[in-house]
């Protein structure tokens, strides 16, 4: 059974840091473009970025409102992903899931963790 | 970006009715359209890709139409289960943008 389970979240002060952990099983890890979907309280979905693989030279992309700060990077020896968020501010608080998504031009986004919530307030 | 405007926001309906969300693309995304369901307080799932592509063990009363500018999504008979929020993806390119999501609820 293909799972990712999100771990890391949490309350965080303005300005603050924050790293958060996903872990795969039931498929082959190394093999997928992998991205993170944020979704703030009450409101929509919003892609986050991409860590594509190892042979794609793990290259990545953000969303404008994350570039700079944030940071996302793949063990594949471990089958993790990570999500680095620095001078977090409360626009940022929102549940962070980790997604699996295909290589090519479709299945986007075909698998789901259950998220984990990152609250930015002091 | 690409902008991605879903109609309706919100809508009511029976258990029974066909139902019908629309989503349109700010411009031509061919057929690099994904539609995903979200149960209250649970991730999104994926219903069709590339636009009209049937993910597998959804229920084929969920069916997806369009290419270009304009798609739709349609329930053909509302069942229990669906009553939850809609969202189109584009990914015809970086970044890919969802819709704002369309909310069915009971009525």
């Amino acid at each position: 059974e293909v799972q990712l389970v999100e771990s890391g979240g949490g309350l965080v002060q303005p300005g603050g840091s924050l790293r958060l952990s996903c872990a795969a099983s039931g498929f082959t890890f190394s093999d997928r473009y992998m991205d993170w979907v944020r979704q703030a309280p009450g409101k929509g979905l919003e892609w986050v970025g991409r860590i594509r693989r190892k042979v794609d030279s793990y290259t990545t992309e953000y969303a404008a409102s994350v570039k700079g700060r944030f940071t996302i990077s793949r063990d594949d020896a471990t089958n993790s992903l990570y999500l680095e968020m620095n001078s977090l501010n409360t626009e940022d608080t929102a549940v962070y899931f980790c997604v699996r998504s295909a290589t090519g031009w479709y299945n986007w986004f075909d698998t789901w963790g259950q998220g984990t919530l990152v609250i930015v307030s002091s | 970006d690409i902008q991605m405007t879903q109609s309706p926001s919100a809508m009511s309906a029976s258990v029974g009715d066909r139902v019908t969300i629309t989503c349109r693309a700010s411009q031509g995304i061919s057929d690099y359209l994904a539609w995903f369901q979200q149960r209250p307080g649970k991730a999104p799932k994926c219903l069709i890709d590339a636009a009209n592509k049937l993910q597998s063990g959804v229920p084929s009363r969920f069916s997806g139409s369009g290419s270009g500018t304009e798609f739709t999504l349609t329930i053909s008979s509302l069942q229990p289960e669906d009553f939850a929020t809609y969202y189109c993806l584009q990914h015809k390119g970086y970044p890919p943008t969802f819709g704002q999501g369309t909310k069915v609820e009971i009525k």
